[in-house]
């Protein structure tokens, strides 16, 4: 049981460049999140998604995209990388045994995080 | 607007002393409160939470925290603090409209020393 598995660990981007992190959860958990942790802040959410198929909005979604094709993977995309994207990114997955969050367990497992640097 | 205010940026303790790391809250709603502990180049890993109940949480570790409605407060706790439990601290709160929403505190470093 690996838990929340995130690669690459370390990425070195350049301005317009493109990218996708990936994150993978082997606990069956419908619920995913993505995270940046910018230095001296907390963690802010990207992206999550309640189940495959299904996606949403954080506070800080510009540009970021996602999918969840699978209840396994939630991959997050960078199209046009920015230096304002250099940060240290955290997927997570939960277990919620209600609708809309409710009855949900509401304990987070992350992964090791991911280093983006934009230069 | 939710939000999660963590006013220590570093805590320094001695071994074997108590220890507090502070957290003060915002939400509409029930708070549903969270502590986690992120050791260094790790995820977040959970503490402890409070949904409802006693306003007393005993957690992982040794630690505990205190829910208190009155000073929207959510403190962690522990009585004897080791060498290994410094690391860095983040407090969360669920948000109380969007329940797939969680904010967290801008974290606090835990400095234990011998």
């Amino acid at each position: 049981n690996a838990g929340v598995t995130q690669t690459p660990k370390f990425r070195i981007l350049k301005i317009g460049q493109s990218m996708t992190l990936q994150c993978t959860q082997d606990m069956n958990h419908n619920y995913m999140y993505w995270y940046r942790q910018d230095p001296g802040m907390g963690l802010k959410l990207i992206y999550y998604s309640v189940g495959a198929g299904i996606t949403d909005k954080g506070e800080v979604p510009n540009g970021y995209n996602v999918s969840r094709s699978t209840t396994e993977d939630f991959p997050l995309r960078l199209e046009l990388a920015a230096p304002s994207q250099t940060s240290v990114y955290f997927c997570a997955s939960s277990y919620s045994t209600g609708a809309g969050g409710l009855g949900s367990t509401d304990t987070q497992y992350f992964g090791p995080g991911t280093r983006l640097t934009v230069l | 607007a939710q939000s999660v205010a963590q006013p220590e940026d570093q805590v320094n303790v001695a071994e074997g002393n108590p220890l507090t790391v502070k957290c003060t809250y915002s939400v509409s709603g029930n708070p549903y409160l969270f502590w986690y502990v992120q050791y260094p180049n790790r995820g977040l890993q959970f503490l402890l939470k409070y949904i409802t109940g006693d306003n007393l949480v005993k957690g992982s570790y040794g630690f505990e925290a205190e829910f208190n409605k009155s000073q929207t407060s959510f403190h962690l706790k522990k009585p004897s603090a080791l060498v290994s439990d410094s690391a860095l601290y983040f407090c969360a709160v669920r948000d109380g409209s969007d329940f797939n929403k969680f904010y967290f505190g801008s974290g606090t470093k835990l400095n234990v020393k011998p």
